[in-house]
């Protein structure tokens, strides 16, 4: 069965420094999408992604993040200037159609910042 | 806006049943999603509903009450392995269509 993979795993980065996750979605879905799980926490919505371009974005998405899709299959998440906030597990997520099809989730990348 | 709300845990034994209940207030409903998460894990789907009923799929049923801003998740004859987090997650019109999560329901299986 298709799936969703992120790299890498786990990243670890000192504060300050930038820092890209990346994501291979599956192949013939349309939509993208970036959540955060902070230890403990629930899964929260960062970013979804449609056409090449950003389709809604949550009040945690400011100027220090973006997204990207570089080529037909790679979608990356940028954070620019890491803070110690924003250590926590960062999942991938695309779907097909939007309407009754799941968002298929990634294992996620753990991001630890010192 | 939108309120997602279930409860933190649950206890439940092998062999069981279990009932687990979402509610949410949002403006733009267009329907509901169940997610299970292992720790450590990701996020994996079982079930969606957007119309009033029931929707079987094996040990796993859900339902939804549109009027009533309200879905259970119920799962028949527990195992162990699935000592899990419930997510509860609603797509809102109003949020382009994007899902968003209920804080999960950790619930524990015992022997």
């Amino acid at each position: 069965e298709p799936e969703v993979t992120q790299t890498p795993s786990h990243q670890v980065t000192q504060m300050g420094q930038e820092v890209i996750l990346r994501c291979v979605p599956i192949s013939n879905h349309l939509y993208f999408y970036w959540y955060r799980q902070i230890l403990g926490q629930k899964v929260e919505f960062l970013v979804s992604f449609y056409n090449n371009e950003i389709s809604e974005k949550s009040e945690i998405f400011d100027d220090q993040f973006s997204v990207e899709r570089p080529d037909g299959s790679n979608f990356t998440l940028k954070i620019r200037s890491t803070k110690l906030e924003d250590s926590a597990m960062y999942f991938c997520a695309s779907s097909d159609l939007w309407n009754n099809q799941p968002q298929h989730f990634g294992d996620g990348t753990r991001l630890s910042i010192l | 806006g939108q309120n997602i709300d279930q409860p933190t845990e649950m206890t439940a034994t092998e062999g069981a049943i279990v009932q687990i209940n979402c509610t949410y207030q949002t403006s733009g409903f267009n329907g509901l999603f169940w997610y299970q998460q292992h720790a450590g894990e990701a996020p994996t789907f079982l079930s969606y509903n957007v119309l009033d009923g029931l929707e079987e799929k094996g040990r796993f049923s859900s339902f939804l009450s549109r009027s009533k801003g309200y879905s259970y998740l119920l799962l028949k004859e527990l195992q162990m392995k699935d000592s899990a987090s419930y997510l509860c997650a609603v797509r809102d019109e109003e949020n382009n269509n994007d899902m968003r999560f209920g804080a999960g329901t950790r619930l524990t299986v015992k022997p």
